[in-house]
């Protein structure tokens, strides 16, 4: 069975700090896509990375995938409280037809 | 508004009733997913499907719970003599006629079972 586990599960920083997430697994994903869900609201895709190692940057959010295509993390640089929601990570099950599984997600809190 | 839209937002429904959700995929989106998630948990794969045709229920629980994709009209998930474990958020996701596209997800359905 494959699972995501995501890290730290809460996270509370200082507007301004900067933050890394962390999704890891014991199973190689195709591809890992990253969400930010806010309350009340549906998850939104910030990004899909694809290729081991890849790195994409969107605006201060910096995603890498790792060399075996296992974890992948999210840096934040200069955290603002807009920044605050659950960030999911999630990749398509193997096993299946393109349904995807989900990591429990890290709530971020950033104070102004 | 062209993201995927679901209805209702809110639904409140006594043990025993059925409960119908709705969810109007993006233009252009021929793939429909839907997922729970329960409070404090991530969102689990309930089941997949094309146009008139289901192509994986293996998340749905055996009983009670059925989906559908007609030809017209919204995806529907139905959930019949519901229990006060189906409370929930219910969430559709949808994406475009090629396999392995992102998902984009509805503001989801909160069920609640008084």
């Amino acid at each position: 069975t494959q699972l995501l586990e995501q890290s730290p599960q809460f996270l509370s920083i200082q507007e301004g700090e900067n933050l890394t997430v962390y999704c890891n697994s014991s199973s190689v994903f195709s591809s890992l896509q990253w969400y930010r869900q806010e309350p009340g609201e549906g998850p939104v895709l910030l990004v899909t990375v694809v290729t081991g190692g890849e790195v994409k940057k969107l605006k201060r959010l910096t995603f890498q995938f790792g060399d075996a295509r296992k974890d992948s993390s999210l840096h934040i640089t200069a955290a603002q409280p807009g920044d605050t929601g659950l960030y999911l990570c999630a990749g398509e099950d193997g096993g299946s037809q393109g349904n995807l599984i989900f990591g429990k997600g890290t709530k971020l809190s950033v104070k102004p | 508004n062209a993201g995927v839209m679901q209805n209702p937002r809110h639904l409140v429904r006594r043990r025993g009733q059925e409960a119908r959700l709705r969810c109007s995929p993006m233009k252009g989106h021929s793939h429909v997913y839907w997922y729970r998630q329960l409070p404090e948990e991530g969102l689990k794969f309930m089941v997949y499907l094309q146009k008139e045709n289901i192509i994986d229920e293996s998340g749905m629980p055996k009983e009670r719970f059925s989906a559908e994709f007609p030809k017209e009209g919204p995806s529907i998930l139905r959930i019949q003599q519901v229990v006060r474990g189906d409370s929930a958020a219910y969430f559709c996701a949808s994406s475009g006629q090629v396999k392995n596209q992102p998902q984009h997800f509805g503001d989801g359905t909160r069920l609640s079972i008084l």
